[in-house]
């Protein structure tokens, strides 16, 4: 099946740094991908869908200049969160979807944690 | 707007029993509908999925749900659970002409596993 790479699997920052997730596709091209967010006990919840060579859209509530959104090639997509703070420690998530599979296929997650 | 309600936030079950997890939709029409499992720390993994036919889908690891349209229901079951199935299950929609793209999940199911 497709394969979705995502690093880092964990990383511990400083609070008011900033923080680069990765998400690759490696065996197949995504024009979309969507990042998620899921605080501990919690669901996953949309933050935004990325498109390759476009803007990110945003979900509400979502603050677009703090979650930063880079899909700069078919194959990745970066979510950048600037001046981190204690709260924005979560997990993230990202998928992509195989065109012409009909599924979605997650990347390993990423635990952010800001101290 | 589209929903996905799981109302067991955790089971507890012995191993060896047998399992069902509840997920009820709330969607205009009859979405595409999903099953994944988190281990902790871990993404998502793809455990079933049905989009027409058979209301009866088998998955992997001896899963298997049933789709009940008078109910909008997407139940997943196992005969026998195994210690290694104790982990976090979710379900998602997607919308019937945006197969595999962002997911609505619901809140999860914590399933444990006693010995």
């Amino acid at each position: 099946g497709a394969v979705v790479s995502q690093h880092p699997s964990w990383v511990i920052c400083k609070s008011g740094t900033s923080v680069k997730i990765e998400c690759r596709s490696l065996d197949f091209q995504a024009t979309t991908m969507f990042w998620y967010r899921q605080f501990p006990k919690q669901s996953l919840m949309l933050m935004a869908t990325s498109n390759e060579g476009s803007k990110a859209t945003y979900e509400q509530g979502v603050e677009k200049d703090k979650f930063l959104i880079n899909h700069a090639s078919l194959t990745l997509s970066t979510l950048t969160v600037t001046s981190a703070h204690p709260e924005d420690s979560s997990f993230y998530i990202c998928s992509a979807p195989d065109r012409g599979v009909t599924e979605a296929f997650f990347g390993q997650g990423t635990r952010l944690t800001v101290v | 707007a589209q929903s996905v309600t799981q109302p067991d936030i955790h089971i507890t079950v012995s191993e060896g029993a047998s399992l069902e997890l509840r997920c009820n939709y709330s969607y205009g029409a009859t979405p595409y509908l999903f099953w994944y499992v988190q281990s902790p720390g871990q993404g998502l993994q793809l455990l079933l999925k049905y989009f027409s036919g058979d209301t009866l889908v088998q998955g992997i690891k001896g899963f298997e749900a049933e789709f009940k349209r008078s109910q909008s229901s997407f139940n997943l079951r196992k005969p026998s659970v195994h210690w290694s199935d104790a982990a976090e299950y979710f379900c998602a929609v997607t919308p019937i002409n945006n197969a595999g793209n962002m997911l609505t999940f619901g809140g999860g199911t914590r399933l444990m596993v006693k010995p």
